[in-house]
């Protein structure tokens, strides 16, 4: 069974520092895609960024990057120069196929001004 | 705006009464996936879509959940005979791309 799990159930961090949590997962395939989805307070979930398995280069968007370890099945976000919109429920997700996402059980981030 | 909606936002009802939820996908996306989400945990899926056909249904959607996607647009969520453990939000997500889906802001369900 596919599984992925969030160790840090909550962090918290000053704005404009860099914070980076963590994500592992566990299958057997070897072409599938992981993702951080970000989910702020009473509003709805939106990608923070996507990673292809088969790509060896970390992805990053803007402020957001990845560290993809295949190896280790370890897939960490890292969050530069934080800001106070950065504050909500960040999910790592799995997804092998054209099918079903999992989850981890989510970090709670809170940027402190 | 044309992003996935859904409604209600909000239903509150009763023990034993049945419910509906709809959810409008992005117009150009074929896939459609349903998921459950409790306080403090992440999102389970609950069933998908590839146009009209429903493909999976997860152990979660026991026989009083129905889901529907009549001539592959629009899709229902029904629960029947409600029980206060399905107070939960319930997203709806589509997809054309093959792995990237989309979220709808959810309806949140209160069963008392």
């Amino acid at each position: 069974a596919q599984t992925v799990t969030q160790s840090q159930p909550e962090m918290s961090v000053q704005e404009a520092e860099t914070v980076t949590l963590s994500c592992t997962y566990d299958t057997s395939e070897n072409n599938y895609y992981l993702f951080w989805y970000k989910q702020p307070p009473s509003r709805q979930m939106i990608l923070v960024i996507r990673q292809e398995a088969y790509k060896q280069q970390n992805a990053t968007e803007n402020r957001f990057s990845v560290n993809f370890q295949k190896a280790a099945k370890s897939f960490s976000l890292k969050i530069s120069d934080s800001q106070l919109g950065d504050t909500a429920m960040y999910f790592c997700a799995f997804i092998q196929g054209a099918q079903k996402l999992v989850f981890g059980q989510g970090t709670r981030l809170t940027i402190n001004p | 705006d044309t992003g996935v909606s859904q409604d209600p936002r909000h239903k509150i009802t009763k023990r034993g009464q049945n419910v509906t939820f709809r959810c409008d996908p992005i117009s150009e996306h074929n896939r459609l996936y349903w998921y459950r989400q409790t306080l403090g945990q992440g999102p389970e899926f609950l069933t998908y879509f590839q146009n009209e056909a429903q493909l999976e249904k997860s152990r979660l959607l026991s026989d009083r959940f129905s889901a529907e996607r009549p001539k592959g647009s629009f899709s229902t969520l029904e629960i029947q005979r409600t029980e206060q453990g399905d107070s939960a939000m319930y997203l709806c997500a589509s997809s054309l791309l093959q792995n990237e889906q989309f979220f709808g802001p959810g309806t949140r369900l209160t069963v008392l």
